[in-house]
């Protein structure tokens, strides 16, 4: 398996731009996490999702943000409009309860700029 | 919030035993304990979790005291790849989220 996949790898914006950010989860797995890392903040969660059904939000900052996962194997991280505050390395990962007392594998990250 | 205490940072000598202290002091009784480690840029990577019992893996060993207020990782012969920024987390309970805090900043040296 490839492992979590995430693009673009690098983006960089202006403020007031939409920004999507794509996640393709292990396949198998029905658990799939989004985060934010900054220096500042450190590593947050902002959502995750359980058999494509989001299950906590409580994360996400403002409604500039929105999570959705159309189907078991694609979920898309949204912010319009991009504020330069938002410029942080986002990562998606993805999990079952069958493996290791649910296990999260982290993708390789997307790094946003935003200027 | 966090709710676990980790030191800012750790060194250690390659070939020897890296001990990782973590306090979580206000744990619950169903809460398990869970180590990640991040290596620079790269996303976090699941080393390790438990619940009341000591546990060993391929990469690591856990030890958790009676009162579970504490745990300990363990990495038995640390190398130059081990150097890293290592959390320890407790999962909230009833739910399968990981709350990360700031970790521990191991630098491993020849």
């Amino acid at each position: 398996d490839a492992g979590v996949i995430q693009s673009p790898r690098h983006e960089v914006t202006e403020m007031g731009q939409e920004v999507t950010l794509r996640c393709k989860p292990i396949s198998g797995h029905d658990y799939l996490f989004w985060y934010r890392q900054t220096m500042m903040r450190g590593l947050e969660l902002l959502i995750y999702f359980n058999n494509n059904v989001p299950i906590d939000d409580s994360g996400m900052p403002e409604d500039r943000f929105s999570a959705k996962m159309p189907n078991a194997s694609f979920s898309t991280l949204k912010i319009q409009p991009s504020e330069p505050r938002d410029s942080a390395v986002y990562f998606c990962a993805s999990s079952t309860l069958r493996d290791r007392g649910n296990e999260q594998f982290f993708g390789p990250g997307t790094r946003l700029t935003v200027l | 919030d966090a709710k676990t205490t980790q030191p800012t940072s750790m060194d250690c000598a390659e070939g020897r035993a890296a001990n990782l202290p973590c306090n979580h002091s206000t744990i619950s009784g169903n809460e398990y304990v869970y180590w990640y480690r991040q290596i620079h840029s790269q996303g976090p990577q699941y080393i390790i979790h438990g619940l009341k019992n000591n546990e060993t893996n391929e990469m690591a060993s856990l030890i958790i005291t009676e009162d579970r207020k504490s745990s300990t990782l363990i990495l038995p012969h640390a190398t130059l790849r081990d150097t890293a920024v290592y959390y320890c987390i407790v999962r909230v309970a009833y739910t399968d989220k990981l709350i990360f805090g700031t970790g521990t900043r191991l630098q491993v040296f020849p």
